[in-house]
């Protein structure tokens, strides 16, 4: 069963830009969610998708947004990228319910 | 939800056994309690889960007092390649664990 899979792998932007990240879940798995991680703040939760809704949410500001499509394989976008979203983007996907996150190896982004 | 504590960090020589404490003084009833493990650069990886007393699988060992206000991650005779962050969450069903894995523990394995 392959696992889950990020694209990404690495990217580098500029302040002001935008990027959007992607994530394909193991099969089967219907909950998605994202996760930050800086030296500085450890893992943080940004939003948890589950059959294309938004289920949970973490303190982020606005430009971070997401989506999930029918097929479980979600996406987050960051607009008016700042330094400070130079980070390892992690998706993780569970079965509905569970609490077994299974993660991606993750998307590093660099704001320049 | 429930807010787990855990050492910063922890230092082992190779073979000894290593025993990780998270506190979770505020754990509800439906609350399971769940360890990952992460190396740099990756995302973390599920070691191992319990409810309450012990739980044991092919690489680690979780022990749960009755109170369950605490759990010890257990890696028995650790090598080089155990180094790595450990996270501690405590959730119920419903994913609540997902909203904060804190700040882990960063074991380092010594030759």
């Amino acid at each position: 069963k392959a696992g889950v899979t990020q694209t990404p792998r690495y990217l580098i932007k500029t302040r002001g830009q935008q990027v959007t990240l992607s994530c394909s879940p193991i099969s089967g798995h219907r909950s998605v969610s994202w996760y930050q991680q800086t030296p500085g703040q450890g893992l943080q939760f940004l939003f948890e998708y589950f059959s294309e809704t938004q289920r949970n949410k973490g303190n982020f500001p606005g430009r971070f947004s997401g989506r999930q499509f029918s097929n479980s394989r979600s996406e987050m976008n960051v607009s008016t990228l700042e330094l400070g979203d130079s980070a390892l983007y992690l998706c993780a996907s569970s079965l509905s319910g569970e609490d077994k996150l299974f993660f991606g190896e993750g998307s590093r982004l660099t704001v320049l | 939800l429930a807010k787990t504590t855990q050492p910063i960090s922890m230092d082992s020589y190779e073979g000894q056994e290593v025993n990780i404490t998270c506190s979770h003084n505020n754990i509800a009833t439906n609350d399971y309690i769940t360890w990952y493990q992460q190396f740099p650069s990756q995302g973390p990886r599920f070691i191992i889960q319990g409810y309450k007393t012990k739980v044991t699988n092919e690489v680690a060992s979780l022990f749960i007092p009755a109170d369950r206000k605490s759990s010890t991650l257990s890696l028995p005779r650790v090598s080089l390649s155990d180094t790595a962050v450990y996270y501690c969450l405590v959730g119920d069903d419903f994913g609540n664990e997902k909203l904060t894995f804190g700040t882990g523990t960063r074991l380092t394995i010594i030759p």
